[in-house]
This record gives C-alpha cells, structure tokens and sequence, in this order.
C-alpha cells in the first residue's frame, strides 16, 4: 500500500542535542511538507519542497533544517537553536502544487518529540 | 496573507444531534481552494474535500455537508446524526497565492458521547 511512513513515533532527546525526524513516501508524490502542531495553535508549516534538491521555508523555519537528496525522502533535523522542540511532528506528500488544481495533502501519523 | 480561523475550539455532542464546525477564512487572491481534514487520535490526517473559489455549490457525502459562501468567507462543515467514530480534531485549510501551500486554522475537536 502506498502512504507515507514517519518514525520513530515517539522521540526523547535531552536539551542541546540534534534530533532527525524520518519521513519516507511511496506514492511517487513531487512535493513534500513538514509541519508543526501544538496543543491549541494548528499546524504550522517548517519547510517544504516542491522538487527534489530544492526547498523553501515555511512560517516557523527558524531552528530546523531539512534535506531531499531523493523524491523518496524528507528528513527534517531539530536543532539545538530550536528553542521549544517538544511537538508533534507531520510530514506530508502531494502531487506537485501550483497547477490547476492543487492537490490535498498525504499524511504520515506524526512523530511526538520531547526534548527535556 | 491568507488566514484561517476556527472559532470553536472544542464542541461536545451526544450520539445523532447534529454539529456545524464553522471555518472563516481571509486572502487577497480571487483564486483559492479550501480544504477540511479530519485528525483522528491515531494522529494522521485525512482528507475530507476540497473547494475551489468559483464553485459555490453545497456538497453533501453521505452525513457530511459542506456551505460555502463567498459573501461571509465562510466553508462550514457539518455532520448529520454524529456518531462517536465522528470524535476527531477538524482542521479547515486554505491554499492560494499561486503555490497554492495550504495554511491550516487551529482546529476544532468534535467530542461524540454515546
């Protein structure tokens, strides 16, 4: 079945240390998303990318970096300069945007990261 | 800018009432899509529907109706006869601005008692 996997699902980390975040699509989709979600703010979006080796920040960019080495892949790295790092954590896919008819986005089940 | 907001954070039913989850969203653009996605405990989102600027038609699918009205900015959803698997947080999206990058409200959760 195609879909897109995230793992581990729960992370620990301690304050300081950088953390990546996995998450791999079979759907053959062009463009891929992360995003942020707190108790009572929604889900904000770190970065995406429409293509791959090219990416662009989204509204709370500040503290993550990411990588797409391949249409497969889109980690996302936490670093140490994120100050408030424990959320949840949603990866998504599509279809490329920006054409006549956007497509909906694919999720993964999220990854929960506490940093303490 | 585009902007959504969910009003309502937390809506508490009983088995079969009816519930109306309101969304109002702003933008610039003459072109948009609105979306709803439902986020059950399992934490995946899934896909509801998606509604472009010039297509004011209602839509129904089986218990669930959208009302979109362009003159209030408004896409409500509602759920006909709740039903407890209807227990879910329900985000409402907006993509414009070309890229089309969907901008989620904060979400409403719909609590279903039996």
């Amino acid at each position: 079945d195609g879909g897109i996997t995230q793992s581990p699902k729960y992370l620990f980390r301690k304050e300081g240390q950088n953390v990546t975040l996995s998450c791999e699509q079979n759907l053959n989709h062009d463009a891929m998303y992360w995003y942020r979600q707190d108790p009572g703010q929604g889900l904000r979006l770190i970065y995406y990318s429409q293509i791959v080796n090219d990416f662009q920040k989204g509204d709370i960019a500040e503290g993550y970096s990411v990588s797409r080495e391949k249409k497969e892949s889109f980690p996302l790295t936490v670093t140490s300069a994120q100050k408030n790092p424990t959320a949840f954590y949603l990866c998504a896919s599509s279809m490329s945007q920006g054409v006549a008819r956007p497509s909906p986005l694919h999720f993964g089940n999220g990854t929960r990261l506490t940093v303490t | 800018a585009q902007k959504v907001t969910q009003a309502q954070t937390e809506i508490s039913v009983v088995e079969k009432e009816d519930v109306t989850l309101d969304c109002v969203y702003e933008t610039r653009d003459t072109t948009y899509y609105l979306f709803w996605y439902k986020q059950p405990p399992s934490g995946e989102l899934v896909f509801l529907i998606r509604r472009n600027s010039f297509d004011e038609q209602n839509e129904i699918s089986g218990r669930y109706s959208w009302n979109f009205q362009k003159s209030t900015s408004s896409f409500n959803f509602t759920i006909t006869a709740s039903q407890v698997v209807d227990s879910a947080v329900y985000f409402c999206a907006l993509g414009s601005g070309g890229s089309y990058i969907p901008t989620f409200g904060r979400g409403t959760s719909l609590i279903v008692h039996p």
